[in-house]
């Protein structure tokens, strides 16, 4: 299986502040149609994921223009330019490439 | 827009059968457009993505579980399933259900996930 690896795996931001994460595969998520299928989501405490970035970059409808997603081949990151309270919770990386699709280990963003 | 509710027992017991239903609403669980999957989370871990059906009832199924994992699509009730044989402690997680828009690998739209415990 495809290992995913993200860092910090705890990520305290004060509130307008950056934030980053990383994450890490394996191998590469490069398929045979040439795509890199890496997704993000974000779980808020007591609710169910939800999914921000697909194929490396592409923000979800509704998401907040201040989450961006870049990365190739074995290295990804997303970015909050100015982290917001509801930004709060624990974000996973996800790779669509090699059956079975695997996540990272998630990483906890908390407010200082 | 798609909503998913999971549904099932919350207590199992150990060398027993887990069997979840998720009832789809917002759109035709046969529809060619959609595959349906199961992803579990244990108490304080990260996510597992149990396997997938599509509406033609081709599964896919991490090899990891695949030899006590049986997924259907039930067309008229609008409803999927998982079926979780000789379970155990370790088996106790948050079980959801979610769809995937044309491809497999998406995950567009989650249940809000139901505690299933293994315990005796």
């Amino acid at each position: 299986d495809v290992v995913m690896t993200q860092s910090p795996l705890s990520l305290p931001v004060t509130l307008g502040q950056p934030a980053s994460i990383s994450c890490r595969s394996s191998q590469s998520l490069v398929y045979s149609d040439g795509n890199t299928y890496l997704n993000w989501f974000h779980q808020r405490p007591g609710q169910s994921p939800r999914r921000l970035i697909y194929k490396v970059s592409n923000r979800d409808s509704g998401v907040p223009d201040r989450f961006s997603g870049s990365g190739s081949g074995t290295n990804f990151i997303l970015k909050i330019s100015r982290v917001e309270a509801e930004d709060v919770g624990v974000y996973y990386c996800m790779q669509g490439t090699q059956w079975p699709y695997t996540f990272g280990q998630g990483t906890k963003l908390e407010i200082k | 827009q798609l909503q998913l509710q999971e549904s099932g027992p919350g207590l199992v017991k150990p060398s027993e059968t887990l069997s979840l239903t998720c009832t789809v609403s917002g759109g035709s669980i046969s529809s060619t457009s959609y595959y349906w999957g199961w992803i579990r989370q244990p108490p304080g871990k990260g996510l597992e993505w149990i396997g997938s059906v599509y509406y033609s009832g081709t599964t896919y199924y991490n090899p990891s579980l695949k030899s006590r994992v049986t997924m259907s699509v039930d067309t008229p009730k609008n409803q999927f399933s998982l079926k979780l044989s000789s379970v155990t402690a370790a088996d106790t997680a948050v079980y959801y259900c979610a769809s995937s828009y044309l491809e497999l690998r998406y995950l567009d739209y989650w249940g809000q996930g139901t505690l299933v415990t293994v315990s005796s």
